[in-house]
C-alpha cells in the first residue's frame, strides 16, 4: 500500500520569497507517479505539477518545481516569489504503477499562508 | 462541457436518508474518479470507472455507497440510509485515461448528515 506524509499542517512565508512544502512517501514500487494540488479557500482542486518515478530531471511549471529525491521517497514542492494568491492547502499525491491503478492517494496536505 | 461538474454543490439530510450526487465529467473524458473529503484531510478514493466499466469499488467504505455510470458519461454516487460518519466534501475528477497524468477535479459537493 502507498502511503503519503505531509509533515507541516501549516507554513508561513513573506510575500516574493520562496518556500518549500515536504512531501515522503512510502511504496515498494519502482513506478510510480507523483503529484502536487493546490486547493485555495474556494474549495476546488487545481493541479500544479507531475513528477514520474523514471524521470530523470525534476519537473518545473513556471513558479513550481518538485525537488525529487528518489532514494530518500520524497518529493518536496518549491514555490518561487510568492504570491499572496498562493496562499492556500497544497496537497501530495501518489499514482501507483499497472494497469488500472489510477486513484490517487493524498496527504493530509499543508496550508500555506502568504504573508504581505 | 468545459470542466468537470457536480451537483448538488451542498446537501444536508437527515440521518436515514437515501442520498444521490451528481457528476459530469470533461465531454472527452473516459475515466471518471469519485473521492471523499473528510474536513482538514486530502481526498479519499472511492471508486472511478473507466467509460461505463467499474473496475475498483475497493475504496467504497460500505455496502450503503454505490456509484454508477451507465452511458460512460454522467456517474452519480448513492448513499444510503446515510449516517453523520458519512458527512464530507464529495469530489468527483475526471481524465483521459490510461496513464494521463493529470485528473481534473470538480467543485465537489458538501454533504451534511443530521
Amino acid at each position: 500500500a502507498q502511503k503519503i506524509t505531509q509533515t507541516q499542517p501549516g507554513m508561513f512565508v513573506q510575500e516574493k520569497e520562496a518556500v518549500t512544502l515536504d512531501c515522503t512517501y512510502d511504496t515498494s514500487d519502482q513506478s510510480y507517479g507523483l503529484f502536487w494540488y493546490k486547493q485555495p479557500s474556494s474549495g476546488e482542486m487545481i493541479f500544479l505539477i507531475y513528477q514520474g518515478s523514471y524521470d530523470e530531471q525534476n519537473a518545473t511549471e513556471g513558479r513550481y518545481s518538485l525537488n525529487f529525491q528518489k532514494a530518500r521517497k520524497s518529493a518536496n514542492l518549491v514555490i518561487s516569489a510568492s504570491q499572496l494568491g498562493d496562499s492556500a492547502m497544497y496537497f501530495c499525491a501518489m499514482r501507483p504503477p499497472g494497469a488500472g491503478s489510477y486513484q490517487l492517494t493524498f496527504g493530509k496536505g499543508t496550508k500555506l499562508s502568504v504573508i504581505p | 462541457g468545459a470542466g468537470v461538474s457536480q451537483s448538488p454543490r451542498y446537501k444536508v439530510t437527515k440521518r436515514g436518508q437515501d442520498v444521490t450526487l451528481r457528476c459530469d465529467p470533461i465531454s472527452s473524458h473516459a475515466t471518471l474518479y469519485w473521492y471523499q473529503q473528510a474536513l482538514g484531510q486530502g481526498p479519499e478514493f472511492l471508486t472511478y470507472f473507466n467509460y461505463e466499466a467499474q473496475p475498483d469499488k475497493s475504496g467504497l467504505p460500505s455496502d450503503r455507497f454505490s456509484a454508477e455510470r451507465p452511458e460512460g458519461s454522467i456517474s452519480t454516487l448513492t448513499i444510503q440510509r446515510t449516517e453523520q460518519r458519512d458527512s464530507a466534501m464529495y469530489r468527483c475528477a475526471s481524465s483521459l485515461g490510461g496513464r494521463s497524468n493529470e485528473q481534473f477535479f470538480g467543485p465537489g459537493t458538501r454533504l451534511t448528515v443530521l
